[in-house]
């Protein structure tokens, strides 16, 4: 049974740096083909994707975000760890990790979701 | 970046109705596209991927549907807990992006 959970703090102010950590169980980030994504969603608005490690340690970033994300894993804790810079109030969303696996023949859909965290940027 | 544009935004619809939503890419992604439901307070769930595989578990009531740029999400007889806002996102390329959601909401 996969599993995955976000934590982090629930409250950041402008221009500081915000630390998610995605604890996942029921699979290795060492298995060929899984990766895990952060997306988030701003309340009341779509979803917005964020960044993704793979399990050879390829990672992909949101072009407009690049510059503020840093995306890291931890195998032996079962942990992906984003880390996004310069918070801004803008950056209030509920932020989620979730797996991608290879379902062959080019199909990479998000499968598993974790339950997400609501983050807050104010003063 | 390719952009995912869905229609409508919202609709209003009524116990037993065939709903469809439909969803345009800015370029050709062949089949690489999925369809997600999310109800209020939730994460999404995965309804369908490849454009048109129904994902284990997700009620038949729920098809895709096209290929390419132009791809449709149906449900063709909803039920009270398929109002919910549904989207769509490519895996085609990076960055993966989403549609903006179309909210199916009880008449």
């Amino acid at each position: 049974q996969i599993t995955l959970k976000e934590s982090g703090p629930t409250l950041v102010k402008p221009t500081q740096t915000l630390t998610l950590t995605c604890t996942f169980s029921g699979f290795s980030l060492t298995t060929t083909g899984v990766g895990v994504a952060w997306i988030r969603q701003p309340p009341g608005k779509a979803l917005e994707w964020l960044a993704l490690i793979y399990w050879d340690d390829d990672k992909h970033y949101s072009p407009s975000l690049k510059s503020r994300l840093t995306i890291t894993k931890d195998t032996s804790k079962n942990q992906v760890v984003l880390t996004m810079t310069n918070m801004d109030p803008v950056d209030t969303a509920t932020y989620y990790c979730a797996h991608e696996s290879d379902y062959g023949s080019g199909s990479w859909p998000f499968d598993y979701w974790g339950q997400g965290t609501l983050v807050t940027v104010s003063s | 970046a390719i952009q995912l544009t869905q229609s409508p935004s919202s609709l209003s619809a009524s116990v037993g109705d065939r709903v469809t939503i439909t969803c345009r890419a800015s370029q050709g992604i062949s089949s690489a596209l999925a369809w997600y439901q999310q109800k209020p307070g939730k994460a999404p769930n995965l309804l369908i991927y490849d454009g048109t595989s129904l994902q284990s578990g997700v009620p038949p009531r729920f098809s895709g549907s096209g290929s390419g740029t132009d791809f449709a999400l149906t449900v063709s007889s909803l039920q009270p807990e398929d109002f919910a806002t549904y989207y769509c996102q490519q895996f085609n390329s990076y960055p993966r992006t989403f549609g903006q959601g179309t909210k199916v909401e009880i008449k």
